[in-house]
């Protein structure tokens, strides 16, 4: 699985939308980018997925720029339950992967701020 | 109910002691996984299984065991606790053509 890189920390306004980067440059033509993301030691939460296409859902915002070496993950507008550790994750698809794990980074520590 | 359950929640243990974390899910899925969680880091894959007869070693299975003993339970054990096996365990679940996994509340571990 590609290894992708994410800033280790962001800040964000209550409300504001949030834009969380992940670089994954060595992404392969079948892998996905996955997020998922862990509230101060709970279990992380998936929270979307995408290939290629821009993806949406009732959380968050997945843009996959058209080279596919990067993604953004938007939360259009961040409350104070949005602070959270969120991790990029590129992964062949289920299907595909030979039963492959997801791996972990390090993510990003986004703190929302009142 | 939650869907992946954990117990116990805390654990404090000595060290060299034998200890084990359980894992239930009502989720119906087939695939189980443990991983562990260090202070500011990311979360690291002890140890996985894609049905009742299929265990893998993850990433840092030394030191530990595992066993599927249903589809709905799989449980991760320290057969002689050290300091440094001190984390927050995950329990997490999917099902082979899903996208998301699902995890357990966690289990905080010390060893002392």
């Amino acid at each position: 699985d590609a290894k992708t890189t994410q800033p280790p920390s962001m800040d964000c306004a209550e409300g504001r939308a949030a834009n969380l980067p992940c670089n994954h440059s060595t992404i392969s033509g079948n892998e996905y980018v996955y997020w998922y993301r862990q509230i101060h030691s709970q279990g992380p939460q998936y929270i979307i997925h995408g290939l290629k296409n821009n993806e949406t859902n009732e959380m968050a915002s997945l843009i996959i720029t058209e080279d596919r070496k990067s993604s953004t993950l938007i939360l259009p507008h961040a409350t104070l339950r949005d602070t959270a550790v969120y991790y990029c994750i590129v992964r062949v698809a289920p299907m595909n992967s030979g039963n492959t794990p997801l791996v972990f980074g390090k993510g990003t520590r986004l703190s929302v701020i009142a | 109910d939650a869907d992946v359950t954990q117990t116990p929640r805390n654990r404090i243990t000595k060290t060299g002691k034998r200890i084990m974390l359980e894992c239930s899910q009502t989720k119906g899925h087939d695939r189980m996984y443990w991983y562990r969680q260090d202070p500011g880091l990311g979360l690291r894959l002890i140890y996985y299984s894609f049905d009742v007869k299929d265990i893998n070693k993850g990433e840092i299975s030394d030191g530990y065991s595992v066993s599927r003993q249903a589809q709905a339970k799989f449980s991760l054990s320290l057969e002689s606790a050290i300091p440094n096996q001190t984390a927050l365990y995950f329990c997490a679940t999917s099902v082979g053509a899903n996208y998301g996994y699902t995890f357990g509340s966690g289990t905080r571990l010390t060893v002392v």
